[in-house]
């Protein structure tokens, strides 16, 4: 299909380890974003990419969250450290282009982590 | 993280009905979005807003742009049983430039046919 991507579907680890999520956003979005939500929660923002380049990162919790877009297309979300605490569906958008007014985010279906 | 309120929470309702949930909002939004959630999916947009005031129909959704730019509310007429599902609202903030979103808590909506 054409919509965003996101792998793993789900993703089981032990408190501690390294994680990568992957997302493939729409062919051609330029805009690139990813959010958390938590059980029972709406989606918080964590980062957003226009290109390659991290423009806002302003809702990362902290430094053990890094993510990249090295070629401004397919963007990994990197946990180090995991804690139990991190558990929840991570979600990728992507939107056609740089914002100076609403275009519309297109959402993937999500990441489920569970950290035990 | 900065969340809007959004009520009510959950609302159980006949096949049929009309269904009212609102979001309000201590900051200023020049967009206000909402959006349905289905299990294992991701949200998906329902309807967006984009001038204070403005009130925007799609098919059985109604919603409207408060004039304060501090809260929205989404009509759903008619209710089916396909309109189960989580419902959340999303304001873009007025400074900045990256779009990022900032949703509701979600209110959750059961059909009984």
């Amino acid at each position: 299909g054409a919509g965003v991507s996101q792998t793993p579907s789900n993703k089981v680890t032990e408190k501690g380890k390294y994680v990568e999520l992957r997302c493939d956003p729409i062919s051609g979005h330029t805009a690139l974003y990813w959010y958390r939500q938590s059980l029972g929660q709406g989606p918080e923002f964590l980062i957003y990419f226009q290109g390659t380049g991290a423009a806002d990162d302003s809702g990362l919790p902290n430094d053990r969250f890094f993510a990249v877009r090295p070629e401004g297309s397919v963007s990994t979300l990197k946990i180090q450290r995991t804690e139990r605490g991190d558990s929840a569906v991570y979600l990728c958008a992507s939107s056609p282009k740089r914002l100076s007014s609403y275009n519309e985010q297109f959402f993937g279906p999500g990441t489920r982590l569970t950290v035990l | 993280g900065q969340q809007l309120n959004q009520s009510p929470q959950s609302m159980f309702i006949q096949e049929g009905e009309d269904v009212s949930m609102n979001c309000t909002s201590s900051s200023i939004f020049n967009t206000w979005l909402w959006y349905k959630q289905d299990p294992g999916e991701g949200p998906v947009l329902l309807i967006a807003l984009y001038k204070a005031g403005e009130l925007t129909s799609n098919g059985r959704l109604t919603a409207q742009f408060g004039i304060t730019r501090k809260d929205s509310f989404l009509n759903i007429s008619a209710s089916i049983p396909s309109d189960v599902g989580i419902y959340f609202c999303a304001g873009q903030l007025i400074t900045g430039n990256t779009g990022k979103l900032i949703f509701g808590q979600g209110t959750t909506l059961q059909v009984k046919p």
